[in-house]
């Protein structure tokens, strides 16, 4: 039973261009969960989808990133004109339907900004 | 929102000690408190969970508290091993069920 899958691992962009990470849940789960984590600090919630709705987006920079998670395939993070400062660790997490609190993390994906 | 707030930040112990990790949360409708341990480079990993109709859960040499007056809770690791070192976050849901708030971690150091 393969867990949530997060790629790319590592992405390397240059000022000004767009990186999009994608987010596979695990089996069975329908509710995807982005956060981030910035070097020696702890996990800040970004967004939470349920196929093809937004529930919650109040951790969302309000420029530049926005997220879905479509009918068919993997959810997306999707970050325009990167910046410096959206270097950071974005783990996507994922729990089942009428989930009672446990999330399942991905291994992350590891974003530097040039 | 919810706050959660995690001390201490850092924390060495020898091996064979104990360590003890304390949060404390504002939303008094949080029922879900959760315990991630993340290695270097890792994704976090659950390691123990307590639910507000309890005081106290164990596993092992892991055990948590949980004190909904006071609004808090905390992990107790005994007989600490060097792959223990790691850093510890504890969280609590807020709003919708799995939707969880962080602390800001505790790194663990067990030395020989």
């Amino acid at each position: 039973n393969a867990g949530v899958m997060q790629n790319p691992r590592h992405l390397v962009r240059r000022r000004g261009q767009e990186a999009r990470l994608r987010c596979s849940p695990m089996k069975g789960h329908s509710h995807v969960y982005w956060y981030r984590q910035l070097p020696e600090e702890g996990l800040k919630f970004m967004v939470y989808l349920q196929k093809e709705n937004i529930i919650d987006e109040s951790g969302m920079p309000k420029e530049r990133f926005s997220a879905e998670f479509p009918k068919e395939g993997p959810s997306i993070l999707r970050i325009q004109q990167v910046v410096r400062g959206d270097s950071a660790a974005y783990f996507c997490a994922s729990s089942p339907p009428g989930g009672d609190g446990e999330l399942f993390f991905g291994e992350g994906s590891r974003l530097t900004v040039l | 929102g919810e706050n959660v707030e995690q001390h201490p930040s850092t924390l060495s112990v020898q091996e064979g000690d104990s360590a003890v990790i304390k949060c404390t949360y504002s939303d008094s409708a949080s029922n879900y408190f959760p315990w991630y341990k993340q290695e270097l480079g890792k994704r976090p990993q659950l390691i123990i969970d307590i639910r507000s109709n309890v005081g106290e859960k164990k596993d092992q040499r892991i055990a948590v508290t949980l004190n909904k007056t006071a609004k808090h809770f905390s992990l107790h690791i005994t007989e600490t091993q060097p792959e223990d070192s790691a850093v510890y976050f504890c969280a609590a849901n807020t709003g919708t069920a799995s939707k969880l708030t962080f602390g800001t971690g505790t790194r663990l150091q067990v030395t020989l």
